[in-house]
C-alpha cells in the first residue's frame, strides 16, 4: 500500500465550478501537509501548506486536514481555465525531511 | 537565485547506454531530492540527501541507479545500463534549513530510452 493515495483523474469541470481534490494517507507520523500545482512540462510549485487539522483559506483555495481520518482536501471555488493543471498532495513528518507526494490529479477547467 | 537548475532538459539514448542527470540546488539549501514522474506511478521519491549525505535511498529502483552529491552545489543521478522502462521525467528539488520548508523543483529532465 502506498503511503499517500490520490485519485489521478482526469477531472473535467466547467468554469465557475467548485472543485474538490482529495488524498488519504496511512502514516500517522505525517504532520505537515502541502498542495503543489504543476503546469504541463513544468516542475511542481507549492500552492498551500498546513500543519494542523482544520481549514486554511487563501483566496479561492481552501485546504482541509482531518488527521483522525488521515484525509486531506483542497477546494477551489469559482474555478478558472487558468487553474487547469495537475494538483499533487504532499506530506512529511519529523523524519528528517522525507517529502512524499500523491500521484497527482489532472484538472481541466473548461471555459 | 536562478532556482534549481537541471541538465539536460531532454535526453534520448539507446538501451544499454549510461545516462547522467545533473542538478544544481538553490544556494544555501541543505536538502536535495531526486524524483521520477510517470503517468502510471506519479511522482516517486528516489533518494534524498541532507547536508550532502544520502539519508534515504529506498526508492531507488535497482542497482542500475546511483546518485551522488559531492558538494552542496551539485548532484548527479546515474543510470547504467539504461532500459526503456526508465523513460520518465526526472525532477530534482531542494529545500532550506529547518523542518517543513518549501521544496523548490527544477524544470525536470525528460529521459527517453529507445
Amino acid at each position: 500500500q502506498k503511503e499517500v493515495e490520490q485519485d489521478p483523474g482526469p477531472l473535467s469541470v466547467p468554469e465557475g465550478a467548485i472543485v474538490s481534490l482529495n488524498c488519504t494517507y496511512s502514516n500517522s507520523a505525517f504532520q505537515y501537509f502541502m498542495w503543489y500545482r504543476q503546469y504541463s512540462r513544468k516542475g511542481p510549485e507549492l500552492l498551500m501548506y498546513t500543519y494542523s487539522s482544520g481549514n486554511k483559506e487563501d483566496g479561492r483555495f481552501t485546504a482541509q486536514v482531518d488527521k483522525s481520518s488521515k484525509y486531506i482536501s483542497l477546494f477551489i471555488r469559482d474555478s478558472q481555465p487558468s487553474d487547469s493543471a495537475t494538483y499533487l498532495c504532499a506530506m512529511d513528518g519529523n523524519q528528517g525531511g522525507k517529502l512524499i507526494f500523491g500521484q497527482g490529479t489532472e484538472l481541466s477547467v473548461k471555459p | 537565485d536562478a532556482g534549481v537548475i537541471q541538465s539536460p532538459r531532454h535526453e534520448v539514448t539507446e538501451m544499454g547506454q549510461e545516462v547522467t542527470l545533473r542538478c544544481k540546488p538553490i544556494s544555501g539549501h541543505n536538502s536535495l531530492f531526486w524524483y521520477r514522474q510517470t503517468m502510471m506511478r506519479g511522482l516517486e521519491l528516489l533518494i534524498y540527501f541532507n547536508n550532502n549525505v544520502p539519508i534515504d535511498d529506498s526508492g531507488m529502483p535497482e542497482d542500475r541507479f546511483s546518485a551522488k552529491m559531492p558538494n552542496a552545489s551539485f548532484s548527479t543521478l546515474k543510470i547504467q545500463p539504461s532500459e526503456p522502462r526508465d523513460s520518465a521525467v526526472y525532477f530534482c528539488a531542494s529545500r532550506g534549513q529547518g523542518l517543513h520548508t518549501e521544496a523548490f523543483f527544477g524544470q525536470g529532465t525528460r529521459l527517453t530510452v529507445v
